[in-house]
């Protein structure tokens, strides 16, 4: 199983909407609605931002928003703010029941 | 509140072996899946193994595949990782996380587990 790909960095103003992206295959993202975004700030775990490609768990704010689009799967995340700076991990899990993640998209408020 | 705490890290040689041991509270431990999930220093998450509630099934990531075994205690709510045959690209910090919905929701802090000569 390939890793996801994510862009490695993108940057955005304070206010600003921004997508990132995540791509995989027709076999794995097209097929599936098991998929999940992350956000991690340095020296911190993860937090689960969206769930089941557009869901968000309860706490996290309606700035964030998933989608998905054949192979591509979409986090946007509308006016930005500074505590939006993190790294943000989309994952897949499987239909073999294996989790694949993306590589990572450095998120830069500038 | 869910709460989940990794314990066991350490610094060990190339060759060794090594458990970690994840701690659970916060919600019916034998009714979920764990997964264990790596991330090396100054790089990306990976993911290392899954157990199912009832460890029916077990998947490991083809890195880790023969050399680390995942177990669970549904009594003592605990979830390890037993790891042998210790590399250097096994340097990481080891998180155990819950799986609902077929995504990860709650993670520990972390452990630091350091293959070094």
């Amino acid at each position: 199983q390939s890793a996801l790909t994510q862009p490695a960095s993108v940057s955005g103003s304070p206010g600003q909407s921004i997508t990132l992206s995540c791509t995989g295959t027709t076999s794995d993202i097209g097929v599936s609605n098991y998929v999940s975004w992350y956000q991690q700030h340095p020296g911190k775990a993860p937090k689960v931002m969206i769930y089941e490609v557009s869901n968000r768990p309860s706490g996290v704010s309606n700035r964030f928003s998933g989608s998905k689009s054949g192979n591509t799967a979409s986090l946007t995340i509308s006016g930005l703010q500074a505590e939006d700076e993190a790294d943000y991990y989309c994952v897949l899990y499987t239909n073999t029941g294996t989790w694949v993640l993306g590589g990572g998209t450095k998120l830069t408020v500038l | 509140e869910v709460q989940l705490a990794e314990s066991g890290g350490t610094f060990v040689q190339p060759g060794g072996s090594l458990r970690l041991s994840c701690a659970a509270s916060g919600f019916t431990f034998r009714n979920y899946g764990m997964t264990w999930v790596r991330q090396a220093p100054g790089k990306g998450l990976e993911w290392v193994s899954y157990i199912s509630s009832t460890s029916g099934t077990i998947d490991y990531a083809d890195a880790v595949k023969g050399r680390f075994t995942i177990s669970r205690d549904n009594v003592k709510d605990s979830l390890f990782l037993q790891m042998s045959s210790l590399r250097a690209e096994d340097t990481a910090v080891y998180y155990c996380a819950r799986v609902a919905a077929g995504a990860l929701f709650n993670w520990g802090q972390g452990t630091l587990v350091t293959v070094s000569s």
